[in-house]
This record gives C-alpha cells, structure tokens and sequence, in this order.
C-alpha cells in the first residue's frame, strides 16, 4: 500500500532547542495532518492543513502543506520535556479524497533532554 | 469526558483463539475506522465504516471481521488469532463534515502467543 516517507525516525534535543521534521509522498495529497502520540495513548490531532502551501501554527507548533502537495512539514520551536513522544504525519491522497482514509507516516520519536 | 472508548485496554491470547475489541463513541460522528500501530509501520487500517449500515476494507483486512452495531459502536473481530496479530489497535472516528482528524481511542495492545 501507499506510504509516506517521514524523517527523521527519531532524534534527541536539547531542551530549548528547536525540531523540524518532514513527511513526503510520491503522490499528490489533498490534506496533511500532524498528531502527536504519548506513551500508551492514542494519536491526538495537533495540526490540519487542507491547502497548498498553507502555514498554520498551534502554539510552539508551525506546520505547512508542501506547494508540491507532496510534501508536508512540521517545526517545533524552543522545545520542552512534555514535548516528548511519538509525532506521525497523515495525509489523504487526492485519488481517494472522498473516503477520508488517512495514510500514516512511520514516525518520528522525539526525545528533549532537559 | 466525550471521545473514542475502546475495550479492553489489555489481551493476551493464544494462537486460534477468538476475540472481540470494542469501540464506542460519543460525539455522534458518521465514520468510524479500525487501525493496528507496529513497531516501524506506523498505523495501518483495517477496516472501516463510513456510516451507519456501511463497512469496507482497508489495507490489512485478512484475519479480521467488523460490525458497525449502531452509529456509536464499531468492533473488530478476531476468529483465530495468530502471533502475526500480535499489535497495539486503534479505533478512531470522524465528523463527516469536511476533511477533518480523528479523534483515537486510548488503543488495545493484543499479543497472541
């Protein structure tokens, strides 16, 4: 099945520090989604964009829809230990837009060091 | 508090034994979806039903049955499990308004032995 590239797999900071991490396609996506998942929860949405090159933030959180629309990134800035966890992209590709059935990245595990 | 509530939160099961996972939402959403999360896979789905009455397959159906019983309930069954299921499973809905998240339950974690 179709899967998205995310990167880094995982990477440790330094608190304060601030984190960028991606997630890539090879095909076209009609929306981008970023969640973020503690130790033995579920996913919870931190970001939606829905149009090509859209900018939004959420508090420290910054993401974008790539202007390819393959693409998809999200900056954390000036990073704290609760920022710690799981950080996975999802997208719904533009073929099967009317099913909303996201496709999730592998994951990024951060790590803040205090 | 409203959300996603999945039971139980814990199985151990033995090969070719049978199960059921329960999934119940508050939040009068039409779609309801099944993933299982693997260690370097990310969430793959299962199964799911974008509305009352409607189920469909997702990339890894095989070994699994669903029923959507009403609009706030959707369950995931499992006839004979096998190790290969060995996961920590996911139910989440959506409003069918739009392009929207979902909201996840708090997950399953099933290991077959």
């Amino acid at each position: 099945g179709q899967q998205l590239n995310q990167s880094p797999q995982s990477m440790f900071i330094q608190e304060g520090e601030d984190v960028s991490m991606n997630c890539t396609s090879s095909s076209i996506f009609n929306t981008w989604l970023w969640y973020k998942q503690d130790p033995g929860e579920g996913p919870v949405l931190l970001i939606a964009l829905y149009k090509a090159g859209e900018l939004t933030s959420n508090g420290r959180l910054t993401a974008q829809f790539g202007i390819t629309r393959k693409d998809s990134f999200l900056n954390i800035s000036a990073s704290i230990p609760s920022d710690v966890g799981i950080y996975f992209c999802a997208g719904v590709p533009f073929l099967t837009s009317g099913t909303y059935k996201y496709i999730f990245g592998t994951g990024t595990r951060l790590k803040v060091l205090a | 508090n409203a959300g996603v509530t999945q039971t139980p939160k814990f199985q151990v099961l033995k090969t070719g034994q049978s199960m059921t996972l329960q999934c119940a939402q508050d939040m009068n959403h039409n779609s309801m979806y099944w993933y299982r999360q693997d260690p370097g896979m990310g969430l793959r789905l299962i199964y799911y039903s974008a509305s009352e009455g409607t189920t469909d397959k997702g990339e890894v159906p095989n070994g699994y049955n669903v029923s959507r019983l009403n609009k706030r309930e959707f369950s995931l069954r499992l006839e004979s499990a096998a190790p290969s299921q060995t996961s920590v499973y996911f139910c989440a809905s959506r409003d069918g308004a739009g392009a929207r998240g979902y909201t996840f339950g708090s997950g399953t974690r099933l290991t077959v032995v």
